[in-house]
């Protein structure tokens, strides 16, 4: 089957600061990687598409210049909330769009296992 | 704008008997139906999926049924097993092409619980 890692898998910081999430396709070159978050009892909301070796696409009213994507090789796409604030807590899931011949002709997305991001 | 909604937040069934779950949706562009279930802090797991030029697909307990004159498409589990119990989400995308290739909308998700 396929796998999708994040690291980490939780992270509390300071106001202010950054912080580095990383989405891995363990056994799958994913061209196409995508970045939700997932507020407290509600639903998934897609944040921004990437693309391997192009500019992430974002969401309308999702801030590019506050979630940095960079998705710089098949198997890695990385988010960083620059200037984390308390507003930005929250869930954040990546998934990886899998090849159709791992998923029994079906074709899905697989997702990573979430970070949740707490910001004092 | 909510363009999938799921509108039962839960749903408690008795171990052995079927679970129904429902979704609903408003764009009329979408063409490929995903459910997913979710267990707390963690990611959704790939569960079953249908294209629009189906109205069913079977998957050893798994069902899905589409509507698509109603936009409704419904999971069937049977028989439903307390391991079962979890988040379910359904999930619309558009296959055809073009720039919204890929990209899911999720409903907000049920709450099904299963009882030994």
């Amino acid at each position: 089957g396929a796998v999708v890692s994040q690291h980490p898998s939780r992270v509390i910081c300071k106001s202010g600061t950054s912080v580095k999430i990383e989405c891995r396709s363990l056994d799958f070159q994913a061209t196409t990687m995508f970045w939700y978050r997932q507020f407290p009892k509600q639903s998934l909301m897609l944040m921004a598409t990437s693309n391997e070796g192009s500019k992430a696409t974002y969401e309308q009213g999702v801030e590019k210049d506050k979630f940095l994507i960079n998705h710089a090789s098949l198997t890695l796409s990385t988010l960083t909330v620059t200037s984390a604030h308390p507003e930005d807590s929250s869930f954040y899931i990546c998934s990886a769009r899998a090849p159709i011949h791992l998923t029994r002709l079906q074709e899905t997305q697989y997702f990573g296992p979430g970070t949740r991001l707490l910001v004092l | 704008d909510q363009q999938v909604k799921q509108n039962s937040p839960s749903l408690s069934v008795q171990e052995g008997r079927i679970s129904i779950l429902n979704c609903d949706y408003t764009n009329s562009m979408f063409d490929y139906f995903l459910w997913y279930k979710k267990y707390p802090a963690e990611g959704p797991t790939f569960l079953i999926s249908i294209s629009s030029i189906k109205d069913k697909n079977e998957d050893g307990r798994f069902t899905v049924f589409l509507n698509k004159s109603a936009k409704h498409l419904s999971l069937h589990i049977v028989p439903s097993q307390p391991g079962d119990s979890a988040v379910y989400f359904c999930a619309a995308s558009v296959r055809a092409g073009g720039t919204s290739y890929g990209k899911l909308t999720f409903g907000q998700g049920t709450i099904l619980t299963v009882h030994p």
